[in-house]
């Protein structure tokens, strides 16, 4: 069993859908939660960030994370063509450096 | 925010020869990270370089394989050694996020997309 688990998609969705990512995972000392955004052919860049469990809002972005059901969620409201990426969940233990990656998924936005 | 620099951003090489990729970072950090990007697979770390210390490899990746240098505080170079066409991948270079917290915020490259024939 993968440590992180991350549906892999794609997911294609029209202009202005509200769009949920998710991740699922195994380690219960994983207290740091992100998001990373990675357009093609550009290495990933750090979306959202939260710690522990609970809810995170950056403007059209939304994280939440369940720590007791392990399981955390990215929500994208009025999505837009610009948002077509691949979306990474990644987490860490407390103090660490490192850091594991889900597979990502690749979403695609209709104009 | 840090900015990193990879060269080269992409390369086709053959089969048996070696490839240096270089990371060159717009400021000093203790601690570099290379990553293994492989289509539908996980960012998977192949490595931390430590300034004036042995890099320290994780499971699966050996020094001969990926032999690393880190000669400043700003720059680190990852060598794919003995390249086969499993080692197509692309290739980020990382460094931790500043905010000061150990949380695992990483910053990255734009990657090497490395192909091999």
């Amino acid at each position: 069993q993968k440590e992180v688990e991350q549906d892999p998609g794609p997911l294609s969705v029209p202009e202005g859908a509200i769009v949920s990512l998710n991740c699922t995972y195994s380690n219960s000392a994983f207290q740091y939660f992100m998001w990373y955004r990675q357009y093609s052919r550009k290495g990933p860049e750090l979306l959202m960030y939260t710690y522990s469990s609970g809810n995170k809002e950056d403007g059209r972005f939304t994280a939440q994370v369940d720590k007791s059901s392990k399981y955390i969620s990215l929500f994208i409201r009025d999505s837009q063509p610009s948002d077509s990426a691949t979306y990474l969940c990644a987490m860490s233990d407390t103090g660490g450096f490192k850091t594991i990656f889900g597979a990502g998924t690749r979403l695609f936005v209709k104009a | 925010s840090a900015v990193i620099s990879q060269k080269p951003s992409r390369d086709i090489c053959q089969r048996g020869t070696s490839l240096t990729i270089q990371c060159q970072v717009d400021s000093q950090v203790t601690m570099m990270f290379w990553y293994r990007q492989q289509p539908g697979q996980s960012l998977t770390l192949i490595a931390t370089a430590n300034q004036g210390s042995e890099a320290t490899y994780e499971s699966g990746f050996v020094i001969d394989k990926f032999p690393i240098s880190r000669p400043n505080l700003t720059f680190s170079t990852l060598t794919v050694s003995n390249m086969s066409p499993e080692d197509s991948s692309i290739y980020l270079c990382s460094v931790p996020g500043t905010s000061g917290r150990d949380t695992g915020e990483l910053f990255f490259g734009e990657g090497s997309r490395l192909t091999v024939l």
